[in-house]
């Protein structure tokens, strides 16, 4: 079965620091990645998406993410954060050929600090 | 944003009673999701229609059961309510032009407490 694994489950940063999230998947087939993001109070929104090409993607607000298949990961990057940039961030992967269902990690929230 | 909404967006019930969820679209878009959300576990598939009349189980669907009468609307139903129901739920739609990689996109919310 599928599952999504985000590492880091609480993280706290200072204005204008870098980020990394993790994210890490369990299936041999192709997939599809995604990136959701949940502001205070807000529904969930695609940040991004990668289903194939290259492997640095990019999406909106300055996030990217880059899809290691060796190393089956999808990790988000932010090279400064801002203090709105506080949300909750969802890895998410469908399997390519599915019905569309999305395996969710379990979430990772962002609290950046002015 | 995509025109979803959900209703109610907030009940409180007690356990035992059968609640009903409902999920409208305008978007005309082809699939419907239910989700519930829960700390630690992040969003987990309850249901999903890839057509009026056509639905199919995700990985917690125990408990629950749905219709889908129209394009529209998706209903989700907890026929007797449990307080391991309590949880936020959440709607999604896709266009399922191409299934794997469409977005989708996410109601507002429904926050759902069974006492």
């Amino acid at each position: 079965a599928q599952s999504v694994s985000q590492h880091n489950h609480h993280v706290i940063l200072s204005e204008a620091a870098s980020l990394e999230l993790g994210c890490n998947y369990s299936y041999g087939g192709t997939v599809n990645l995604f990136w959701y993001v949940q502001y205070p109070g807000q529904h969930l929104q695609l940040l991004l998406k990668y289903f194939s090409g290259d492997p640095l993607v990019k999406g909106i607000k300055g996030f990217e993410a880059e899809f290691i298949k060796s190393k089956f990961s999808f990790n988000l990057r932010k090279p400064s954060v801002q203090w709105s940039d506080t949300a909750e961030y969802f890895c998410a992967v469908n399997a390519a050929g599915n019905t569309g269902k999305l395996i969710f990690g379990q979430g990772t929230t962002l609290q950046v600090k002015p | 944003d995509a025109g979803i909404t959900q209703s109610p967006r907030h009940k409180v019930t007690e356990t035992g009673t059968p609640v009903t969820l409902r999920c409208h679209q305008t978007e005309n878009h082809r699939y419907m999701y239910w989700y519930r959300q829960d700390p630690g576990h992040g969003l987990r598939l309850i249901h999903y229609s890839y057509g009026v009349k056509d639905t199919d189980k995700g990985e917690v669907s125990d408990g629950y059961s749905v219709s889908r009468s129209k394009t529209e609307d998706f209903l989700l139903t907890l026929e007797s309510a449990t307080s391991s129901q309590t949880s936020v739920y959440f709607c999604a739609i896709s266009p399922g032009q191409r299934i794997g990689t469409d977005t989708q996109y996410f109601g507002p919310g429904t926050r759902l407490t069974v006492l």
